[in-house]
């Protein structure tokens, strides 16, 4: 079966540094990976999609997305946080339907 | 419309009764989701419709859950005899087709409670 992993609960970051939410994956075949944001009281939005191709991907608000193969990996990145990126995130796999992690909260420090 | 929308917003129901959630999804999306979420947890997979016919139901918890898409826009989620644990927030999605190009467009999702 697909499946996503999000190892950590809760990741806290200082405003102006890089932040990484990490997602590992189980897939047969090729996989097709999401990240998806959570707002506080707002529904879930999609942010970018890792299908074939550049390794790197470049989805919305300025987040990026590293597919590493060999490490099973798919984690978020953004070069520098704002406090405006603290929400819930969440990792999914394509198996028809999105599959989802349990979700990373990540708190960004002013 | 612009987005999705999901009515009621919030529900709270006694323990047997029986509710119906509606979704109402982007205009011109073919493909309906429906999504179960408890605190602290992520979205958990019910059921997704393609036009009409649902595609994949295999993540309804038992047959006190159905779901109906009768004109290929709106659907609504049907719970029989409610359980104090069918307590969640329900997300509905919408998306152009399935497959892998297309993320998602989630509503604000119904907050079921059950007393």
């Amino acid at each position: 079966a697909q499946s996503v992993a999000q190892p950590e609960d809760q990741v806290n970051v200082a405003e102006g540094n890089p932040l990484t939410v990490k997602c590992t994956y189980s897939v047969s075949g090729n996989p097709y990976l999401f990240w998806y944001v959570q707002y506080p009281n707002r529904g879930l939005q999609f942010l970018l999609k890792y299908i074939t191709g550049d390794n790197l991907v470049k989805g919305s608000y300025g987040f990026e997305a590293e597919f590493n193969k060999s490490q099973t990996s798919f984690h978020l990145k953004k070069p520098s946080a704002l406090v405006s990126d603290s929400a819930l995130y969440f990792c999914a796999v394509r198996d028809g339907k999105d599959i989802f992690g349990k979700g990373t909260r990540l708190h960004i420090l002013p | 419309g612009a987005g999705v929308s999901q009515t009621p917003s919030n529900k709270v129901t006694e323990k047997g009764k029986y509710v119906e959630l509606r979704c109402d999804p982007i205009s011109g999306h073919t493909a309906l989701y429906w999504y179960r979420q408890s605190l602290g947890q992520g979205p958990e997979f019910l059921i997704y419709f393609q036009g009409t016919g649902a595609a994949d139901d295999s993540g309804l918890p038992n047959d006190r859950f159905f779901a109906v898409r009768p004109e290929g826009s709106v659907s609504t989620l049907k719970i029989q005899r409610t359980e104090r644990g069918d307590s969640a927030v329900y997300l509905c999605a919408s998306s152009p087709g399935v497959g892998p190009l297309y993320g998602y467009t989630f509503g604000s999702g119904t907050r079921l409670t059950v007393v």
